[in-house]
């Protein structure tokens, strides 16, 4: 089954305790972002991944880094999170940067 | 860049009633369009998208969206409201043979009472 999956789905941390969230898809997709959702603001995009290898910066990279060693695989990662980042985070693949977009079921993290 | 604005964070409909979500969008180009339903606790899903085919897009759940140039419009339609459909839309553009990514709306909430 196609899919994307992140993990954790929630998650409840203090500030300045690095973690981070894994995203991996399935479907050999070479773009890969993340999102973060927050009331009345949307979907606002972190960071995204062209291909291997290859990451830039969203709407919203401030307090955020990802890596992509393999295709498949495109971790977020907060080396010292504060209370601001408290919001559902998405992982989401697709063919390209244009093309509709295949997303994980979204990890919800609160930062105390 | 492009730009999508939906009109109503919050949209409260009777069952059985139409069911109306409105999405205007900007672009420079002929864009790609899309909506996708978030239900509690869970993704986005996509439930339809415009390609540049059809101007009149049908997607699950017996929704459907037109296309609308001179509108500059995609408009989310479903003839019959059913409890199910209670959930989270957004609309979202993105200019096909760009740089430009998709964009999403801040999305809205569909409610539906008996």
């Amino acid at each position: 089954e196609a899919q994307v999956t992140q993990n954790p789905r929630y998650l409840i941390t203090v500030t300045g305790k690095k973690l981070t969230v894994t995203c991996s898809q399935n479907m050999n997709h070479e773009y890969m972002s993340w999102y973060r959702q927050d009331p009345g603001l949307g979907l606002r995009q972190i960071y995204y991944s062209m291909n291997v290898e290859a990451t830039d910066k969203g709407d919203v990279p401030e307090g955020y880094k990802v890596s992509r060693k393999e295709k498949r695989n495109f971790p977020l990662i907060l080396e010292s999170p504060s209370p601001n980042q408290t919001s559902l985070y998405f992982c989401a693949s697709s063919l390209n940067r244009n093309t509709e977009a295949f997303f994980g079921q979204g990890t919800r993290l609160t930062v105390v | 860049a492009q730009s999508v604005t939906q009109l109503g964070s919050h949209v409260s409909v009777s069952e059985g009633a139409l069911v109306l979500l409105r999405c205007n969008y900007s672009s420079s180009v002929p864009p790609y369009l899309f909506w996708y339903v978030q239900y509690p606790n869970q993704g986005l899903q996509l439930l339809l998208k415009y390609t540049s085919a059809a101007t009149l897009v049908k997607g699950i759940n017996g929704f459907e969206a037109e296309f609308k140039k001179s509108e500059t419009s995609f408009h989310l339609t479903k003839p019959s409201a059913h409890m199910s459909d209670a959930a989270e839309y957004f609309c979202a553009v993105s200019d096909p043979g760009t740089a430009s990514k998709l964009t999403f709306g801040t999305g809205t909430r569909l409610q539906v009472t008996l």
